[in-house]
């Protein structure tokens, strides 16, 4: 498996405060994502990064923000958590942006 | 926009019997195509890739895939399913063209096989 760490595995947190997800890669890719899952959603793009300082809104990037300042961290930030954003996140990464490879998962529910 | 469709939500099936999961794209250009199993409570795994030449691709553990441009269409299939198969199962398309942004998933099937 490529060297892609997420942290923390599992999250519980209060609605309104803030939430930092961090993705660590070894592997010196040059592209980055977060996902989240959802049931009958499938895994939706959130924000992506093309380079370090380099990023990108997705599919679904609203209530959430993004750095990397480093070519092997990509943190993504919810600013105050809501309910509506309890889901699986699944960092990624790519090389060339042929296939990803994707870290495993970080749970986050927000009661 | 780029979207992917999976036609079946969740398929039930016996150990032996073949499998078939649907997945069609809607893109004008030209995309890289994929199918990624996750296993319970696991990450996403690559199962195999379309970038271009043989329509016909081969993946790990038996599983195959035909790509159909007339069609839009790029179905997962293996001829004898296992019940180590139980799984989710995404069909992906990313844009050639430019950008950087991520794949684009369909919503995923749920396959449960049966002993």
């Amino acid at each position: 498996d490529a060297g892609i760490t997420q942290s923390p595995r599992h999250k519980v947190t209060e609605t309104g405060t803030p939430v930092t997800l961090r993705c660590h890669q070894t592997e010196n890719h040059r592209y980055m994502y977060w996902y989240r899952q959802d049931p009958g959603h499938g895994l939706r793009l959130i924000h992506y990064s093309y380079g370090v300082k380099d990023t990108d809104k997705g599919e679904v990037s609203d209530g959430y923000s993004v750095s990397r300042s480093k070519t092997e961290d990509f943190l993504l930030t919810l600013e105050s958590a809501t309910s509506s954003q309890t889901s699986v996140y699944f960092c990624a990464i790519s090389e060339k942006r042929q296939s990803a490879f994707f870290g495993q998962g970080t749970r986050l529910t927000v009661v | 926009a780029q979207s992917v469709s999976q036609h079946n939500h969740h398929v039930i099936l016996s150990e032996a019997a073949s499998l078939e999961l649907g997945c069609n794209y809607s893109y004008g250009g030209t995309v890289n195509l994929f199918w990624y199993v996750q296993y319970p409570g696991q990450h996403l795994q690559l199962l195999l890739k379309y970038f271009s030449g043989d329509p016909l691709v081969k993946g790990i553990k038996g599983f195959e895939a035909e790509f159909i441009k007339s069609k839009f269409s790029f179905n997962l299939r293996k001829p004898s399913v296992q019940w180590s198969d139980t799984a989710e199962y995404f069909c992906a398309a990313l844009n050639t063209g430019g950008g950087a942004d991520g794949l684009t998933f369909g919503k995923g099937t749920h396959l449960i096989i049966q002993p």
